[in-house]
């Protein structure tokens, strides 16, 4: 069972290009989110979706855009890549029903490492 | 609005030592607390959650955690630590309605000592 799958895993960008992260999971989620990790700023939701054709800004939604075309992918995409957009990456999910033994555990991807140069 | 406080950013601790990990929220609503834990170079795993009933919570690797909602904290503790557990923990709340929007603390770094 592969849970919550990123790719890439690392990347380096030229200031000015665009690129896109995919997270897959495997697990029928229909809550999904992308956060950045800053070194002293723990996580920071950038964008979500609550299912297939929804998406939502986060706290820091500025320079990205997603798309959740299907249920299981939940793409972010950076049009203009900026320096202050290197970061850590991480795609997580949930599944929201009470009934669920795991109720309100989000499942993590190992995370995608981005430098802006 | 929700915060959370983790006041520790660095705990170092001797193995076999016991450790205390401090979590403060604040929430102008019900909310549910929970333990992550990162690996180097890892994702995130949760470790324990308080949802409802007793206050006293068990995780995965003999970490515990009490929610004191007069104090609003939720602190994470080992009564012993071993090398393995040398990571970063973050805790989080959540009001569990409507997207599930989590918040996250700023994390601490625990080191485990030989």
């Amino acid at each position: 069972n592969a849970g919550v799958t990123q790719t890439p895993k690392f990347r380096v960008l030229k200031t000015g290009q665009s690129m896109t992260l995919l997270c897959a999971q495997d697990m029928n989620h229909e809550y999904m989110y992308w956060y950045r990790q800053d070194p002293g700023m723990g996580l920071r939701l950038i964008h979500y979706s609550v299912g297939e054709g929804t998406t939502a800004k986060g706290e820091v939604p500025d320079g990205y855009n997603v798309s959740r075309l299907k249920k299981q992918n939940f793409l972010l995409g950076l049009e203009s890549a900026a320096p202050s957009q290197t970061s850590v990456y991480f795609c997580a999910s949930t599944y929201p029903r009470a009934e669920v033994v795991n109720t309100g555990e989000l499942f993590f991807g190992e995370g995608s490492r981005l430098t802006v140069l | 609005a929700q915060s959370v406080t983790q006041l520790d950013s660095q705990v170092p601790v001797f193995e076999e030592a016991p450790v205390e990990l401090r979590c403060n929220y604040s929430s102008s609503v019900s909310v549910y607390l929970f333990w992550y834990v990162q690996y180097p170079n890892q994702g995130l795993q949760l470790l324990l959650k308080y949802l409802s009933g007793s206050t006293l919570v068990k995780g995965i690797n003999g970490f515990e955690a009490e929610f004191n909602k007069s104090q609003t904290s939720f602190h994470l503790r080992k009564p012993s630590v071993h090398i393995s557990d040398t990571a970063e923990y973050f805790c989080a709340v959540s009001d569990l309605r409507g997207a599930y929007k989590y918040i996250f603390g700023t994390g601490t770094r625990l080191k485990v000592l030989a």
